[in-house]
C-alpha cells in the first residue's frame, strides 16, 4: 500500500532533550516535505527537500534540522526542542521534483508535546 | 509571501445541500492548487488537484474550480452528506513550497 509512514504518532518531552521524528515513503517520491499545524495558523512548510541531498527552507525553520540521505527517509531532528514547538507535525511526499501538477500525499501526524 | 484565506471559517448544513467553499490567495502565480479534506486527529486526504492551466477539476460530487487572475478557487460539493463533516483545507502551490489555508470547518447535519 502506497503510503508516508510517520514515527512515533505521539511523543510528550521535555525541554532541551533531541528528539527526532521520522518520515518514510514507499512510492518512490523525490519531494518531501515537513510542516506545523497550530490552531488558527493553519499548516506551516518547516523543510522541504527536492531529491537526495536538497534541502531548503519553508516558512518556520527555526529550531528544526533535517536530512536527506536516502530518497525514502526525511527525518526531523529537533535538536534542544521548547515549548513553542508542542504542535502536530505532518510529513508529505509528492512525485515529482519539479513545479509541476502532482498531488501531496499526507502521513498520518505526530502530536508533539514539549513541556 | 502567498496568503491564503478561506471564507467561512465553519459551516453547518442540513443534509442534501448543495454547498460552496471559498479560498482566496495572493500571489497568482501558482503551479497548481489541491483541495484537501482533514478528519479530526487524521492526517490530509487530496480531493482535488487543479493546475494552473485549469480552469475546473470534478471528482464525483466534488467539483473545483480555480481563476487564477482573481486569485480564488471553489469547492463545490454537491447533495451534502453526513460523512462529508470535515475541515476542508485549499493549498495553491507556488514554486517549491505549498501555503495552506487554515480551512473551513463543515459540519452536515443528517
Amino acid at each position: 500500500e502506497a503510503q508516508v509512514t510517520q514515527n512515533p504518532r505521539y511523543l510528550i518531552t521535555v525541554t532541551g532533550k533531541k528528539l527526532t521524528v521520522t518520515c518514510s515513503q514507499n512510492m518512490n517520491h523525490e519531494y518531501m516535505s515537513w510542516y506545523r499545524q497550530d490552531p488558527g495558523l493553519g499548516l506551516r512548510q518547516i523543510y522541504y527537500s527536492m531529491n537526495v541531498e536538497v534541502t531548503d527552507k519553508g516558512d518556520v525553520p527555526e529550531g528544526y534540522k533535517v536530512s536527506r540521505k536516502e530518497k525514502r527517509n526525511f527525518p526531523l531532528i529537533l535538536e534542544s526542542p521548547s515549548p513553542n514547538q508542542t504542535s502536530l507535525y505532518f510529513c508529505a511526499s509528492s512525485p515529482d521534483s519539479s513545479g509541476s501538477n502532482q498531488p501531496q500525499h499526507f502521513g498520518d501526524g505526530t502530536r508533539l508535546s514539549i513541556l | 509571501k502567498q496568503e491564503v484565506t478561506q471564507i467561512p471559517a465553519a459551516l453547518s448544513v442540513p443534509e442534501g445541500e448543495n454547498l460552496v467553499l471559498n479560498c482566496s490567495f495572493t500571489d497568482s502565480a501558482i503551479y497548481n492548487l489541491q483541495w484537501f479534506r482533514q478528519d479530526p486527529g487524521k492526517g490530509l486526504t487530496s480531493l482535488l488537484l487543479i493546475q494552473s492551466s485549469q480552469r475546473e477539476q470534478t471528482s464525483g460530487r466534488l467539483n473545483a474550480s480555480l481563476d487564477k487572475s482573481s486569485g480564488r478557487s471553489t469547492l463545490y460539493i454537491a447533495a451534502s452528506q453526513p460523512g462529508d463533516s470535515a475541515t476542508y483545507l485549499c493549498a495553491p502551490r507556488g514554486g517549491n513550497q505549498f501555503y495552506f489555508g487554515t480551512g473551513t470547518s463543515l459540519t452536515v447535519i443528517p
